[in-house]
């Protein structure tokens, strides 16, 4: 059973302001990886990490920032939200080699 | 044409019966198949991950997985009206971080 978490679960918020997603797993996972992905539509990665310190962008361009300072920290940060930014996302790790990845149960974002 | 590709569906079976969910990619790289369930509004929920040709069995799950035809497919016997959900195929390369997602298909079982 995976054990990675994801707060807030719902965030409601005005235009214009700093957003942080929390996203922490407790398997020591290297891999961690942030996905945007909007009612009924495609899983989109918008960045990765190999581990701590290293970070990179995924095939969608997004506008938020990640950090990973530890291995089991891996929060997304959004400097100015606006209404294009309402998506759901979901945080996912996953051991190395050929392992699954395993999903957070999500932040639903929602900018006015 | 894309590197993962699933018929969105709905795809409509009776209770109890056998769906059977299909799934082809593009890379013959591709080294670990996996298959998530995601209920709506819900994150996905890992049910099966096979990485060599031939079935796995779990429970009511069945994959297949066929590496020259480049094709992987899910059975869900015995399906239930929980068994409704979108259900994603996922294609790892092995030594790549890179999990590529299909677009799923929407499963309906009508009780």
């Amino acid at each position: 059973e995976a054990d990675i978490y994801q707060t807030p679960r719902y965030l409601v918020i005005g235009t214009g302001k700093k957003i942080t997603l929390e996203c922490s797993q407790t398997m020591g996972h290297d891999k961690m990886y942030w996905y945007q992905q909007d009612p009924g539509m495609e899983l989109h990665l918008i960045h990765y990490s190999y581990g701590v310190n290293s970070t990179e962008k995924g095939d969608l361009s997004s506008e938020s920032t990640v950090s990973r300072i530890r291995t089991e920290h891996f929060p997304l940060t959004l400097e100015s939200a606006r209404p294009s930014h309402t998506s759901q996302y979901l945080c996912a790790s996953r051991a190395g080699g050929n392992q699954p990845q395993h999903f957070g149960d999500g932040t639903r974002l929602s900018i006015l | 044409q894309k590197e993962v590709e699933q018929n969105s569906g709905p795809l409509s079976v009776p209770e109890g019966a056998i769906a059977s969910l299909n799934c082809t990619y593009s890379d013959r790289v591709s080294q670990s198949f996996f298959w998530y369930r995601q209920y709506s509004g819900k994150s996905p929920e890992l049910i099966m991950s096979i990485y060599s040709n031939g079935d796995k069995e779990d429970g009511r799950f069945t994959a297949q997985l066929n590496k020259a035809s480049q094709y992987v497919s899910l059975l869900i016997r015995d399906s239930q009206p929980s068994d409704s959900a979108t259900y994603l195929c996922a294609v790892n390369m092995e030594g790549t971080y890179k999990y590529i997602f299909g677009t799923g298909t929407r499963l309906k079982v009508l009780a």
